[in-house]
């Protein structure tokens, strides 16, 4: 079992609609939790982190995080073409100095 | 507010050869972690550097190695280059308080071929 699974996609929605991405992790001492998002070819950009369980908006942007289930999401509301890119999941261990990233989900927004 | 700057940009070489990265961290950070992503993966820790000493590894052999600065400033150094070498590594700074979770932000990266 992979430490951070998120589908890889590629995830289509139209734009104007809410994007829902997922990410569950295996380790249960998971205690911060983060998205990044990648256009082709850049470094990862930070959109959102999490350490408590529940929602966290940030724009359009909310982060969700249940810990019992292990697992995190990211939705978009109204979605642009520009929202398109890989959006990747990291999890941190607390007392653990590094990220571990799921593969990512290839987001495309059709106009 | 400086952010993360890598250098070089691009950088190609051949098996066998040695090969340095550099990054400054962003201004106010104190931490310095290096990823390493393949194709179409997300990063891979390699290790971070914290007050100057190595403050966890991920599963890289020794010849991957670095160095942090008193500036906060980083090198990540490779030796004996290998095929599978060819990436793009990421540099992240971070500010380093006790028993808070820490925020990373990645630089542009350095795209290495390995020829």
């Amino acid at each position: 079992q992979k430490e951070v699974e998120q589908n890889s996609g590629p995830l289509s929605v139209p734009e104007g609609a809410i994007a829902s991405l997922n990410c569950t992790y295996s380790d249960r001492g998971s205690q911060s939790f983060f998205w990044y998002r990648q256009y082709s070819g850049k470094s990862p950009e930070l959109i959102m982190s999490i350490y408590s369980n529940g929602d966290k908006e940030d724009g359009r942007f909310t982060a969700q995080l249940n810990k019992a289930s292990q697992y995190v999401s990211l939705l978009i509301r109204d979605s642009q073409p520009s929202d398109s890119a890989t959006y990747l999941c990291a999890v941190n261990i607390f007392g653990n100095e590094k990220l571990t990233f799921g593969t990512g989900t290839r987001l495309t927004i059709i106009p | 507010e400086t952010g993360v700057t890598q250098s070089p940009t691009h950088l190609i070489k051949t098996r066998g050869q040695q090969v340095t990265l550099r990054c400054s961290s962003q201004s106010g950070h104190n931490t310095v972690s290096w990823y390493q992503q393949a194709l179409g993966q997300g990063p891979q820790f390699i290790f971070q550097y914290y007050r100057e000493e190595e403050n966890g590894r991920g599963n890289f052999p020794p010849r991957f190695s670095g160095l942090q600065f008193p500036n906060y400033s980083s090198e990540l150094n490779v030796n004996a280059l290998e095929l599978d070498d060819s990436a793009l590594y990421l540099c992240a700074s971070s500010l380093e308080l006790a028993g808070d979770p820490n925020e990373q932000f990645f630089g542009p990266g350095t795209r290495l071929t390995v020829l």
